[in-house]
């Protein structure tokens, strides 16, 4: 099983700054199999990011991913007040798909 | 619209069994992958189990292996999670989840259904 391990566990910001979330792989992540989440109370995981770095559709171009093997990110350049939520991270490569445990970026 | 909706959570005792449903509209059913994924409350995201498109291939994660059975049905667009010899650790709002392409085995999530609480209490 691939482990997923995000950091920081919680990003206190305020809105305008950047920011930038980590995941990082157990083992190697299948051809950038990675999608990443935005989950706000209440709701349902809302997909960002697949294959590491492609935006879903309808996702402001403030979001974006990067990385490749066994670390990957996920950067926010400029974060608006609808941001403020918990972020996970996923490998969808392997028979066992794993997420990692989430990273909240909260309003500083 | 493609909607996912999860029915059939509810209070159940350990030891004892119950059956989640996920209804699927909007799109053809019978040609996607799906998954459960659940979340305790106030904590993060597992994965549960997946199911491809005609059945064939069928995975769980470890904490739940031997213990729940996934399944289909393509004619009625339903997908079912059966949960035996549940454990108070398997309290969790449980997700129906779609895999984006077509056809294919292994995908990224979307859409979500909105969940069901399962509670494992005596």
């Amino acid at each position: 099983e691939i482990v997923l391990t995000q950091s920081p566990g919680t990003l206190s910001l305020s809105p305008g700054e950047r920011a930038t979330l980590s995941c990082r792989a157990s083992q190697s992540v299948t051809s950038s199999y990675l999608a990443w989440y935005q989950q706000k109370p209440g709701q349902a995981p809302r997909l960002l990011i697949y294959g590491a770095s492609s935006r879903a559709t309808g996702i402001p171009d403030r979001f974006s991913g990067s990385g490749s093997g066994t670390d990957f990110t996920l950067t926010i350049s400029r974060l608006e007040p609808e941001d403020f939520a918990v972020y996970y991270c996923q490998q969808y490569g392997s028979s066992l798909r794993t997420f990692g445990q989430g990273t909240k970026v909260e309003i500083k | 619209e493609v909607q996912l909706v999860e029915s059939g959570g509810g209070l159940v005792k350990p030891g004892g069994s119950l059956r989640l449903s996920c209804a699927a509209s909007g799109f053809t059913f019978s040609s996607y992958s799906m998954n459960w994924v659940r979340q305790v409350p106030g904590k993060g995201l597992e994965w549960v189990s997946s199911i491809s498109s005609s059945s064939s291939y069928i995975y769980y994660a470890d904490s739940v292996k031997g213990r729940f059975t996934i399944s289909r049905d393509n004619a009625k667009n339903s997908l079912y999670l059966q949960m035996n010899s549940l454990r108070a650790e398997d309290t969790a709002v449980y997700y129906c989840a779609r895999v984006v392409v077509p056809a294919a085995d292994v995908g990224w999530f979307d859409p979500w259904g909105q969940g069901t609480l399962v509670t494992v209490s005596s």
